[in-house]
């Protein structure tokens, strides 16, 4: 089955500044990977999603990257704000059993 | 509006005995999913269903039932067999129709030991 790493673990940058958070995955079916934000005590909240036919995908200050061939994908998020602290996930689709496969998390903080 | 509803949003367990979360979807979604998640650690799946009638079990099923008699909803119980049963419980639900659809999830439900 699909294994999903995801790195670091905690993240603090100052307000303003690019955040940079890594997965990488096992299975080379793979073909879908989206990236969720997590605020304290709700639901894992969808921010962008990537298919395997694209190599970026942006939307406003968030984008994904994707490299297939070496398995792993990259969340950025440019000029961040304070609304930004919150846990985000990556994920990717396990084409085998029809589910996700989740990241263990990065909290991330911006620090005003 | 449509979405995913979880109730209730804390619910206790006394030893020895069975709990039933609750989620329900107005999302016209075939595929529906159940997750744990444990302070700082990502989304362990417990069980999962593609359609009604039908479920398959996830990582950490041992524990835990569902059952998926309509379409719009899939409950859980957790039973006096899962002994470490403390944990944020998330429900989520996407297209099984189109591959690769974003799972959309609820807001959770909060179980704790009395």
């Amino acid at each position: 089955g699909e294994n999903v790493e995801q790195h670091p673990s905690t993240l603090s940058v100052q307000e303003g500044d690019s955040a940079v958070i890594k997965c990488t995955y096992s299975d080379s079916a793979s073909n879908y990977f989206p990236w969720y934000k997590q605020e304290l005590g709700k639901g894992p909240q969808l921010i962008i999603d990537i298919r395997s036919n694209v190599g970026e995908k942006k939307d406003q200050r968030i984008a994904v990257t994707l490299n297939k061939t070496a398995k792993h994908f990259s969340l950025h998020i440019t000029e961040t704000q304070p609304e930004d602290s919150a846990v985000y996930f990556c994920a990717a689709w396990d084409t085998g059993r029809r589910a996700l496969t989740f990241g263990s998390g990065t909290r991330l903080q911006v620090q005003p | 509006d449509g979405g995913i509803t979880q109730s209730p949003k804390y619910l206790f367990r006394k030893e020895g005995q069975n709990v039933t979360l609750s989620c329900e979807q107005n999302l016209n979604h075939d595929a529906m999913y159940w997750y744990r998640q444990d302070p700082g650690q990502g989304l362990r799946l417990i069980y999962y269903s593609q359609i009604v009638n039908d479920f398959q079990k996830g990582d950490i099923a041992e524990g835990y039932s569902v059952s998926r008699e309509k379409k719009e909803s899939f409950p859980l119980t957790v039973t006096s067999a899962q002994k470490n049963p403390t944990a944020f419980y998330l429900c989520a639900s996407s297209d099984r129709d189109r591959n690769n659809q974003p799972q959309h999830f609820g807001d959770g439900t909060r179980l704790s030991i009395l």
